[in-house]
């Protein structure tokens, strides 16, 4: 099976502009979940959907939102860049029911570069 | 609210060493708990998990990992460290019940030099 694939792998943008990251999970997977790492704050979530519903959200400002696909494809989409999104953004997937202990497997991640 | 507390935030062993890599969590039950693994420029890999099946769990690259209720702790072990185990480790946990805590929760991480 191919495991989660995120484009671009690499990105620079200017502040102010926004940006869209791509994810497609493990063929089956329903779940994806979105994170952020910075050297700073670690790894933090994002948010998560299953089934193109939105089912948790971390403490992020609503520049930060995404979106699933009927074929759980998904894409989180930044606007309004800031010098402290910088950071390497990461995928992940799962079978997703709520509450099972599905564990999530990881894309190699989108590093944004904000200048 | 579920969190986890990684100690130490770099650990140096020597080649053929004991690695041991600690993690407490903090959770209402029970949770889920896994540990992770992160290659510089790469994604996380799963390195095992616990779902109350089993209180020692092993996992891939001869890691393993002993889940104490007692101590709220779940630390990861290996007997013999390898060059190629240098990396950066995550503890994570998941929580069982609650909308909010389905999420996963990471340690801070721990970096594992092993030196030859």
């Amino acid at each position: 099976k191919a495991g989660v694939t995120q484009t671009p792998r690499y990105l620079i943008k200017t502040r102010g502009q926004q940006v869209t990251l791509s994810c497609s999970p493990i063929s089956g997977h329903r779940s994806v979940s979105w994170y952020q790492q910075t050297p700073g704050q670690g790894l933090q979530f994002l948010f998560e959907y299953f089934s193109e519903t939105q089912r948790n959200k971390g403490n992020f400002p609503g520049r930060f939102s995404g979106r699933q696909f009927s074929n759980s494809r998904s894409e989180m989409n930044v606007s309004t860049l800031e010098l402290g999104d910088s950071a390497l953004y990461l995928c992940a997937s799962s079978l997703g029911a709520a509450g099972g202990s599905y564990e999530q497997y990881f894309g190699p991640g989108t590093r944004l570069t904000v200048t | 609210a579920q969190s986890v507390t990684q100690l130490g935030s770099h650990v140096s062993v020597s080649e053929g060493a004991l690695v041991l890599l600690r993690c407490n969590y903090s959770s209402s039950v029970p949770p889920y708990l896994f540990w992770y693994v992160q290659y510089p420029n790469q994604g996380l890999q799963l390195l095992l998990k616990y779902t109350s099946a089993a209180t020692l769990v092993k996992g891939i690259n001869g890691f393993e990992a002993e889940f104490k209720k007692s101590e709220t702790s779940f630390h990861l072990t290996k007997p013999s460290a390898h060059m190629s185990d240098a990396a950066e480790y995550f503890c994570a946990v998941r929580g069982r019940s609650g909308g909010s805590n389905y999420k996963l929760t990471f340690g801070k991480g721990t970096l594992l030099t092993v030196n030859p």
